[in-house]
């Protein structure tokens, strides 16, 4: 079983509307989780991270971590062609010292 | 400039040839990581380092070896150069603060062995 799933998709939205990506964890001592935004070709970019239950967000951006169902999302509100992108999600492990990423979901946002 | 920087940015080399992959970052960061990313399988950790005098085998270390010359400069080998390992490289650095590791990735090194 893999630490860190997400739906590969890919998952189209069109222009202005809101994008859902979904990650889930099976180590439940994972405390903090990162979204991140790669380009074709670029490196991931950092978008934000989260470790407290509940929702947190930045600008357009909306993580929310549910520790219960092991469950992290990522938001994106009023969609641009410009995000684009595939998102990783990124967990820590228990006992570990590094991050564990999925293989991320490639988004399309439609003019 | 860049925080993270990662020499060469291309590659194209011959199987059985030695390489060496660099990565230097002005972050100040002791932690600073290697991994490959292919299709369909993500980003998988090579090494990773947190000092100088402190180098960790990650999920897929065979076939590699690493040195962490300084704070700064962290360098990936591979020995003998095979067909499968043609992936994107990634070199990564963080810092813990309040218990969170947050990586900061380079531009990364497309390696392409024939």
């Amino acid at each position: 079983q893999k630490e860190v799933e997400q739906n590969s998709g890919p998952l189209s939205v069109p222009e202005g509307a809101i994008a859902s990506l979904n990650c889930t964890y099976s180590d439940r001592g994972s405390q903090s989780f990162f979204w991140y935004r790669q380009y074709s070709g670029k490196s991931p970019e950092l978008i934000m991270f989260i470790y407290s239950n509940g929702d947190k967000e930045d600008g357009r951006f909306t993580a929310q971590l549910n520790k219960a169902s092991q469950y992290v999302s990522l938001l994106i509100r009023d969609s641009q062609p410009s995000d684009s992108a595939t998102y990783l999600c990124a967990g820590d492990q228990t006992g570990a010292n590094n991050l564990f990423f999925g293989t991320g979901t490639r988004l399309t946002v439609i003019p | 400039d860049a925080d993270v920087t990662q020499t060469p940015r291309n590659r194209i080399t011959k199987t059985g040839k030695r390489i060496m992959l660099e990565c230097s970052q002005t972050k100040g960061h002791d932690r600073m990581y290697w991994y490959r990313q292919d299709p369909g399988l993500g980003l998988r950790l090579i090494y990773y380092s947190f000092d100088v005098k402190d180098i960790n085998k990650g999920e897929i270390s065979d076939g590699y070896s690493v040195s962490r010359q300084a704070q700064a400069k962290f360098s990936l080998s591979l020995e003998s150069a095979i067909p499968n390992q043609t992936a994107l490289y990634f070199c990564a650095t963080s810092d813990r603060v309040d218990g969170t590791d947050t990586q900061y990735f380079g531009p990364g090194t497309r390696l392409t062995v024939l």
